[in-house]
């Protein structure tokens, strides 16, 4: 079965700065789908950005990216230029190996410094 | 257009007693999934639907629970005799398509508090 570890329970970061949250995945495929949803105090998971994993290239999605390296199984995301808005729990999951619904981590709380 | 949308917004049942929770899907989505999300963790599967067929209900966690989109767009989660471990948010998430690589949108949940 395929697993995610987030290792960041919790990280903070001044508004206006740049943020890593990681992600590690673990599986036997080949061919799978990785994501990062951003769920808000409201609970309304929203899509951050997606990967494919038989594309090379880094998904952005203007101030998110990823550094998704295949062989390591990694695929942390990475928000520039953050904004109060930024704040809320992200999710890292993975789609693939004949499973219908998506794997979750454990999530980061990220938190926002004014 | 509209989301996907849950109701109740919130639950409270006492321990014994069977709750329903509703999702609308957006509308021409073929996939329906539930997930379970305990405090502190992430969402976890529980059953999926392409249209009105339930392909898997691999997550569910006992014989209590059961699920249903009879005509293929409204979906209702059911649990009989809800026990305190059955607290959680209820997320429901549609796609277009099936397949790992259609992207699912999410509801705002159901949060079931069992007394």
């Amino acid at each position: 079965a395929q697993t995610v570890t987030q290792s960041q329970p919790e990280m903070s970061v001044q508004e206006a700065e740049t943020v890593t949250l990681s992600c590690t995945y673990d599986t036997s495929e080949s061919d799978y789908y990785l994501f990062w949803y951003k769920q808000p105090p409201s609970r309304q998971m929203i899509l951050v950005i997606r990967q494919e994993a038989y594309k090379q290239q880094n998904a952005t999605e203007n101030r998110f990216s990823v550094n998704f390296q295949k062989a390591a199984k990694s695929f942390s995301l990475k928000i520039s230029d953050s904004q109060l808005g930024d704040a809320a729990m992200y999710f890292c999951a993975y789609s693939g190996g004949g499973a219908d619904g998506l794997t979750f981590g454990k999530g980061t709380h990220l938190i926002i410094q004014p | 257009g509209a989301g996907v949308s849950q109701s109740p917004r919130y639950k409270v049942a006492k321990r014994g007693q069977d709750v329903a929770l509703r999702c609308d899907p957006i509308s021409g989505h073929v996939s329906l999934f539930w997930y379970q999300q305990a405090l502190g963790q992430g969402p976890e599967f529980l059953t999926y639907f392409q249209n009105e067929a339930q392909l898997d209900k691999s997550g569910l966690p006992s014989d209590r629970f059961f699920a249903e989109r009879p005509e293929g767009s409204v979906s209702t989660l059911k649990i009989q005799r809800t026990q305190q471990e059955d607290s959680a948010v209820y997320l429901c998430a549609s796609s277009l398509n099936r397949g790992p690589a259609d992207t699912q949108y999410f509801g705002p949940g159901t949060r079931l508090t069992v007394l």
